[in-house]
């Protein structure tokens, strides 16, 4: 597609349900970053896919997180038993080949948890 | 001590003003540098990369200060589609971009 596409762009889930939040990346970049931002807050880094390299899952606030990448195209963040510390703009990037180069970002899901 | 730090701002200041923020960073080991520009409630955008020797797009500067450790953006002739927040983010060669809190920025008719 023309730029990076995230879904839903808005979620509200009630505390303890398990959520998925899709990104769909600029064809052929193969680094793909999601981050988190809260309120007023700045971005936190998640995880980070490189092409088939194992992904940099170190930004994973807890166990609760996981996120896959799917033939190196599409990825899936899921966030199971959802606390309302959770709740914020989930914000996936895409780059051509990885740090260094341009980051493009999607619009976000603005995750909201009751 | 915090990766990417930037001053905290709020910045308001009248049109036309010249503005300017700062960043540091605290590896020394970091090789690339960047300003991205983030819209209220809308994704960060890609403003300009900071090249050593400094660079200039139009009424922006960036400035790095490899032996102080921070890089600095100006802004001259402030107009009212400044009004943003401008992140501050540091690379250190094959790991993640780090993005400091970001600095507000209001420019006031």
């Amino acid at each position: 597609g023309a730029g990076v596409s995230q879904s839903p762009s808005n979620k509200v889930t009630e505390k303890g349900k398990d959520v998925e939040l899709r990104c769909d990346p600029i064809s052929g970049h193969t680094a793909l970053y999601w981050y988190r931002q809260s309120l007023g807050q700045g971005l936190e880094f998640l995880i980070y896919f490189q092409g088939n390299s194992a992904p940099d899952k170190s930004g994973l606030p807890s166990d609760r997180f996981s996120a896959e990448r799917t033939g190196g195209s599409v990825s899936t963040l899921t966030i199971q038993r959802t606390q309302q510390e959770d709740s914020a703009v989930y914000l996936c990037a895409s780059s051509a080949s990885g740090p260094g180069e341009k980051l493009f970002f999607g619009s976000g899901t603005q995750l909201s948890v009751l | 001590r915090k990766e990417v730090e930037q001053d905290p701002g709020p910045f308001n200041v009248p049109e036309g003003a010249t503005v300017a923020f700062n960043c540091t960073y605290s590896n020394s080991a970091s090789q690339s540098f960047f300003w991205y520009r983030q819209d209220c409630r809308k994704e960060p955008k890609l403003l300009m990369s900071v090249y050593s020797s400094g660079n200039e797009d139009g009424r922006f500067t960036a400035q790095l200060n490899r032996a102080s450790q921070y890089i600095s953006l100006l802004i001259r002739d402030s107009k009212l589609s400044d009004s943003a927040t401008y992140l501050c983010v540091v690379i250190v060669y094959g790991q993640n971009f780090v993005f400091g809190p970001g600095t507000r920025l209001s420019v006031l008719p």
